[in-house]
């Protein structure tokens, strides 16, 4: 069976500092994907990373980084020096090629207090 | 502009009257998806489908229907509904099953 956990519901910071979002992921699949998406206030859902599962190299996008580790099956998302504008829920999802469907986690809901 | 469309955004209506909430994507992707979003249980997929007329079922289908007959449309339709039906719901498209899916703005469904 596939399922994502994310242990933290909420999480609060004060502006510029770090944070680490945790996602942990269970598929027995060898080819599977995993996305992070963001939920600001407005609702809409935007996407904001793809990893498949054959690369397990560290991305960077600005204050945005996820380290994917299969040996803990873990794909974590770091927010260097947190913004207000960085207050949302995020989600983390997996998708595999033997069933077609997508998974999502419970989600975390980031603050940043200004 | 790419996108996914929902309408309506939002509605309310009682129990047992049919409702249909359509979905439109103008990218040509092939998957397209309904999920459900509730407080604390974050996206659940109801339906979703792999191309015209392939559909199945995600985690939560009870109480849904789905149909594609065109590659752009992916409508869901609540035959009966009921109040624990009452929830967010969002429509996605992706190219593929393994791609990230680009979602609708959503569709506020309360049912009394």
């Amino acid at each position: 069976a596939q399922k994502v956990t994310q242990a933290q519901t909420e999480i609060s910071v004060v502006e510029k500092e770090d944070v680490t979002l945790d996602c942990v992921y269970e598929t027995r699949d060898t080819t599977y994907y995993l996305f992070w998406y963001k939920q600001p206030p407005s609702g809409e859902l935007v996407f904001l990373i793809r990893r498949n599962s054959f690369d397990e190299q560290n991305e960077i996008s600005g204050r945005y980084s996820w380290n994917f580790q299969k040996s803990t099956s873990s794909f974590n998302f770091t927010i260097t020096a947190s913004q207000v504008v960085d207050s949302a829920v995020y989600f983390c999802a997996l998708s595999t090629n033997t069933g077609n469907q997508f998974y999502f986690g419970t989600g975390t809901s980031l603050t940043v207090i200004p | 502009e790419a996108q996914v469309t929902q309408n309506p955004r939002y509605l309310i209506t009682v129990t047992g009257k049919k409702l249909t909430v359509t979905c439109s994507q103008n990218m040509n992707h092939e998957y397209m998806s309904w999920y459900r979003q509730d407080p604390g249980l974050g996206l659940r997929q109801i339906y979703y489908s792999m191309n015209v007329e392939v559909t199945d079922k995600g985690d939560v289908p009870e109480g849904y229907k789905v149909s594609r007959k065109e590659k752009r449309n992916f409508p869901l339709i609540l035959e009966s509904p009921s109040p624990n039906q009452t929830s967010l719901y969002f429509c996605a498209s992706s190219p593929k099953q393994s791609y990230e899916q680009y979602f609708g703005p959503g569709t506020r469904l309360t049912v009394t």
